[in-house]
């Protein structure tokens, strides 16, 4: 079983609908959770982070994170073709290490 | 706003060459990474550095691989004989200590290695 695990999508949405991306995994000492979005050809930007269990919430975007069910997910509400990248999720044991995703890539059509 | 700067952006090297790949991190953080994502697959931790040592290294990291911090400023990525397996985006990324293993890590637009 791989480490984490991740949609590969693709996904295709129409702009304003609410994207959806989530992610499993399989080690339970990890902690640290984010999300990160990625542009072609570029370095993954931080969007969300967060600590343990529970509901964290930024402007448009909502991460959740559910420890008992080793399950995140992350919300775009409102989505823009701003928004169309690759969204790569992350997590740590707290060792200072990430453990990534391989990455949903999402398009919001105008 | 503060970032983590690469350079160079792309870097074509013959196979057995040796290539040096330079990050500077932010400035008030004191841990440092280098990670690498080979075309189409995930992002992969290489080896995280602190105080001026390797905190933690990955298989990748091998005896080809090593990372010096040779200013206050400047972090570094060198690959010894490169391969063409080596061919990847390397990413730098940097975090503040934030304790507890804190991982709240902030990339780079990372350097494109071609090996040839």
């Amino acid at each position: 079983q791989k480490e984490v695990e991740q949609d590969p999508g693709p996904l295709s949405v129409p702009e304003g609908a609410i994207v959806s991306l989530n992610c499993t995994y399989s080690n339970s000492a990890f902690q640290y959770f984010m999300w990160y979005r990625q542009y072609s050809r570029k370095g993954p930007e931080l969007l969300m982070y967060t600590y343990s269990s529970g509901n964290k919430e930024d402007g448009r975007f909502t991460a959740q994170v559910d420890k008992s069910s080793k399950y995140i997910s992350l919300f775009i509400r409102d989505s823009q073709p701003s928004d169309s990248a690759t969204y790569l999720c992350a997590m740590s044991a707290g060792d200072y290490k990430l453990s990534f995703g391989a990455g949903t890539t999402v398009t919001v059509r105008a | 706003e503060p970032e983590v700067t690469q350079t160079p952006s792309h870097q074509v090297t013959q196979m057995g060459q040796e290539v040096i790949l330079r990050c500077v991190p932010i400035s008030n953080h004191l841990y440092f990474y280098w990670y690498r994502q080979i075309l189409g697959q995930k992002v992969e931790f290489l080896v995280s550095f602190y105080n001026n040592e390797i905190s933690e290294k990955s298989e990748i990291f091998d005896d080809q691989f090593s990372v010096e911090r040779p200013d206050g400023s400047n972090f570094t990525l060198k690959i010894r004989s490169t391969k063409l397996e080596d061919s990847a985006m390397y990413f730098c990324a940097s975090s503040e200590d934030m304790g507890a293993g804190n991982t709240e890590a902030f990339f780079g637009q990372g350097t494109r290695l071609t090996v040839v």
